[in-house]
């Protein structure tokens, strides 16, 4: 089956600093999406990224399908972004989704 | 608009007990989900639906059933539970058409001692 990969798997920033956080998938896939998993374990969807760039205010994603990565760019980094930051590809037209292993993300004061 | 609820919030089985864990939507959502989280890891699928009356295995589908009898309800149903299924459970859905994203419910946290 298909791979995904996540890197780094842990992140420390000082606040304010940016960081990209890289996914990596072993196949074509149908979409990709960026989520946060926050310290009460509640999952955030940040993006629906099957190509191109979008930004949302700080965070910004690229995914390049053709070179199967994603990026997900945090920029001035708050503590509000702590958290496990998750990418997840769809495989087929159902939306069959696989997840990465996640970046955790440490952001201190 | 209430999203996508799950109940319970927390449950602890003894092994060998049953258990239902209810996910309902409120979004007219054609695709339904369930994932595992075990601790320190991504999230596994466990079943997944495209509509009411169709369900599909996902990576990790063994001890576990689903239905889909509405569009609305997806509950996912441990029949005999060992202590591997002491995880969070997370339900999530998604629109038919257009890129749009998977909706997370809050998570069901099952112990099974």
């Amino acid at each position: 089956g298909i791979q995904v990969e996540q890197s780094p798997p842990d992140l420390i920033l000082q606040e304010g600093a940016n960081s990209t956080l890289r996914c990596n998938f072993s196949d074509s896939v149908n979409n990709l999406q960026w989520f946060h998993q926050n310290p009460w374990g509640q999952l955030i969807n940040l993006f629906y990224i099957p190509s191109g760039t979008k930004q949302n205010g700080r965070l910004s994603a690229t995914t390049v399908a053709t070179e199967r990565y994603s990026l997900l760019y945090i920029s001035s980094s708050q503590t509000t972004d702590s958290g496990v930051y998750f990418c997840a590809v769809g495989i087929t037209s159902y939306d069959k989704v696989i997840f990465g292993p996640g970046t955790s993300l440490s952001v201190i004061p | 608009n209430a999203g996508v609820t799950q109940t319970p919030k927390f449950r602890i089985l003894k092994i060998g007990q049953s258990m239902t864990l209810q996910c309902t939507q409120d979004m007219n959502h054609n695709y339904m989900y369930w994932y595992r989280q075990d601790p320190g890891m991504g999230l596994k699928l466990i079943y997944y639906s495209v509509g009411a009356g169709i369900t599909d295995k996902g990576e990790v589908p063994n001890g576990y059933n689903v239905s889909r009898s509405t569009t609305e309800d997806f509950p996912l149903r441990l029949e005999l539970a060992a202590p591997s299924q002491t995880s969070v459970y997370f339900c999530a859905s998604r629109p038919l058409t257009g890129n749009q994203p998977q909706h997370f419910g809050d998570g069901t946290r099952l112990s099974i001692l």
